[in-house]
């Protein structure tokens, strides 16, 4: 079946410097990616997605990218802050459908 | 917009009760998904449901669980005789079309304890 797989499981980064978090899919029909982002104890909100026709797509610190010949897309947070710890999660909808598959999760912890 | 309302915040059952769960989706959503989450793992997809149809139940357990979305009110989840397996966060989320294109908006969910 489909399986979304992520990495690093934690990740801790001294504030101002860079996070970078690693997504790979396994259905190539996949066209949709989003990433949610989930502080302790609340829901999870999107931060940023990316549809299969586009390589890269940026917001402000939040960047991500998508291979979709290698599939796999990654999260970069640049400049970050202490208010960027939380745990992040990636997704992929299954068969270009509305079933989004999630990963496991990262938990980023921002040094101040 | 009230966003994605899901009641209630918190619940405790005691085994063999029953639970349940309701979410009413954003003003003008009218695609329902729900996901369970246990503690440090990720989102589990169980049910998608438009107004008064199940679309995909494919990750809903076939005994104990079902879910409604009636054309008046809102969305249901409804785990009957719970176990302490089922003690997790359950989310609602919706979308105004489906949610491959769209995009989900979740709610705050509902942390089911099962004592």
């Amino acid at each position: 079946g489909e399986n979304v797989e992520q990495h690093p499981s934690t990740l801790s980064v001294q504030e101002g410097d860079s996070a970078v978090i690693k997504c790979t899919y396994s259905d190539s029909a996949s066209n949709y990616f989003p990433w949610y982002k989930q502080e302790l104890g609340k829901r999870p909100q999107l931060i940023i997605d990316i549809r299969s026709n586009v390589g890269e797509k940026k917001d402000q610190r939040i960047a991500v990218t998508l291979n979709k010949t290698a599939k796999h897309f990654s999260l970069h947070i640049t400049e970050t802050q202490p208010e960027d710890s939380a745990v992040y999660f990636c997704a992929a909808n299954l068969d270009s459908s509305y079933k989004l598959i999630f990963g496991s999760g990262t938990r980023l912890l921002v040094r101040p | 917009n009230a966003g994605v309302m899901q009641n209630p915040r918190h619940l405790v059952r005691r085994r063999g009760q029953e639970a349940r769960l309701r979410c009413s989706p954003m003003k003008g959503h009218s695609h329902v998904y729900w996901y369970r989450q246990l503690p440090e793992e990720g989102l589990k997809f169980m049910v998608y449901l438009q107004k008064e149809n199940i679309i995909d139940e494919s990750g809903m357990p076939k005994e104990r669980f079902s879910a409604e979305f009636p054309k008046e009110g809102p969305s249901i989840l409804r785990i009957q005789q719970v176990v302490r397996g089922d003690s997790a966060a359950y989310f609602c989320a919706s979308s105004p079309g489906q949610g491959g294109t769209y995009g989900y908006t979740f709610g705050s969910g509902t942390r089911l304890t099962v004592v």
